[in-house]
């Protein structure tokens, strides 16, 4: 089966300038789930969509934002970017049994 | 809140030996811990997990243990390979916090052949 998919794999952005990034999870599945990954503070939890619906919200500012389409991709927006905004950012589709929750390959964001 | 701590950070081993990671978890309502392995500019993959009416799992040479009461769980790999260098993370899951897993802060694993 095809994995999830993040699109771009590579950004850099300017300070204060706004990013969208994007994540197709595997066909047929309804939940994705958005990650942050920095050295410093490892894989936070952003938020998790189901079926176009936020289900849950991890504790970021909400600069962060995210939606889901009627296909089950997602988008996250990351508005007035700050350079500690530079992190991986993963995405997740649903839990299965096989599998656990599988991730993508990750966007790459460099804020300058 | 919720937290996963996770030891050691760094931990190397010579080909051939075992290697543990220790993780500790605080909500007691988590129900499923799973073990990713990350490869340096790769995706984190799942590599074992377990769900909390288990006490012990094994897939070859990984096995995962389960102390439900210490809120405690580890990864064993026996018979290290240098493939099995990477950064592993333990993470828990709480049904009653919908798709957002707890990770560790990680533990880089290095085997030295």
């Amino acid at each position: 089966k095809a994995g999830v998919t993040q699109t771009p794999r590579y950004l850099i952005k300017t300070r204060g300038q706004q990013v969208t990034l994007s994540c197709s999870p595997i066909s047929g599945h309804r939940s994705v789930s958005w990650y942050q990954q920095t050295p410093g503070q490892g894989l936070q939890f952003l938020f998790e969509y189901f079926s176009e619906t936020q289900r849950n919200k991890g504790n970021f500012p909400g600069r962060f934002s995210g939606r889901q389409f009627s296909n089950s991709r997602s988008e996250m927006n990351v508005s007035t970017l700050e350079l500690g905004d530079s992190a991986l950012y993963l995405c997740a589709s649903s839990w299965d049994r096989e599998s656990g929750y599988t991730f993508g390959s990750g966007t790459r964001l460099t804020v300058v | 809140g919720e937290n996963v701590e996770q030891h050691p950070s760094t931990l190397s081993v010579q080909e051939g030996d075992s290697a543990v990671i220790k993780c500790t978890y605080s909500d007691s309502a988590s129900n499923y811990f799973p073990w990713y392995k990350q490869e340096l500019g790769k995706r984190p993959q799942l590599i074992i997990d377990i769900r909390s009416n288990v006490g012990e799992k094994k897939d070859q040479r990984i096995a995962v243990t389960l102390n439900k009461t210490a809120k405690h769980f580890s990864l064993h790999i026996t018979e290290t390979q240098p493939e099995d260098s990477a950064v592993y993370f333990c993470a828990a899951y709480g049904s009653s916090n919908t798709g957002k897993l707890i990770f560790g802060q990680g533990t880089t694993l290095q085997v030295k052949p």
